[in-house]
């Protein structure tokens, strides 16, 4: 059955330093979505990107962010300059379409620590 | 800002109760509400995507039902079996843009 993937599982990164997030989404699907949860508060929403361009955005997606589809089958989040507050698991989904009923399929999510 | 809330916290059961919790959500601006089951270590994995007032769904023992003029969704789970256990997750989905907003999720831990 095909599925989200991520990687890294899991990236240690010093304060300050550009990290990329990969993720391959299932291979017919269009809408992409990142997702993050600081350890013990909710998911929250970051970014919704289709046709390769960014749809929605939440204000935690700020300048520091960015998406990219750099070759038709991984979807990458960077943040160019981390913080301590960064450190959350990041969740990448990705829906065929975007109708009412169509359902979301999230990778694993990767593990980032910022020190 | 839009608020998605999910009852209770958390819940122990033992193995063969019935439980339900609860996800409250905006009743404007609906579109649709998904819920999602969640087990340590792995993906958020998709159980019901709701979109019409008085929708009621069912997938082995598991059922969902939503009121959207009231904001509220409820699931059911009957006869709670210990791979029950998990984070379920409500999300609401606004009827503009692409941005789904996640209740805190509810704990369940079914014990043996």
């Amino acid at each position: 059955e095909p599925e989200v993937t991520q990687t890294p599982s899991h990236q240690v990164t010093q304060m300050g330093q550009e990290v990329i997030l990969r993720c391959v989404p299932i291979s017919n699907h269009l809408y992409f979505y990142w997702y993050r949860q600081i350890l013990g508060q909710k998911v929250e929403f970051l970014v919704s990107f289709y046709n390769n361009e960014i749809s929605e955005k939440s204000e935690i997606f700020d300048d520091q962010f960015s998406v990219e589809r750099p070759d038709g089958s991984n979807f990458t989040l960077k943040i160019r300059s981390t913080k301590l507050e960064d450190s959350a698991m990041y969740f990448c989904a990705s829906r065929r379409t975007s109708g009412r009923g169509n359902e979301q399929f999230f990778g694993p999510g990767t593990r980032l620590t910022v020190l | 800002i839009l608020n998605v809330e999910q009852s209770p916290q958390s819940l122990h059961v033992q193995e063969g109760d019935s439980t339900n919790f609860t996800c409250s959500f905006p009743s404007s601006n609906f579109y649709a509400l998904h819920w999602y089951r969640w087990e340590t270590a792995k993906s958020p994995e998709a159980l019901f995507v709701m979109t019409l007032n008085g929708d009621e769904k069912k997938k082995g023992r598991i059922s969902a039902t939503l009121n959207t003029k009231e904001g509220y969704s409820y699931l059911y789970i009957k006869g709670s079996q210990p791979e029950d256990s998990a984070t379920y997750l409500c999300a609401f989905f606004l009827d503009y843009g692409q941005n789904f907003v996640f209740g805190p999720g509810t704990r369940l831990s079914v014990l043996p």
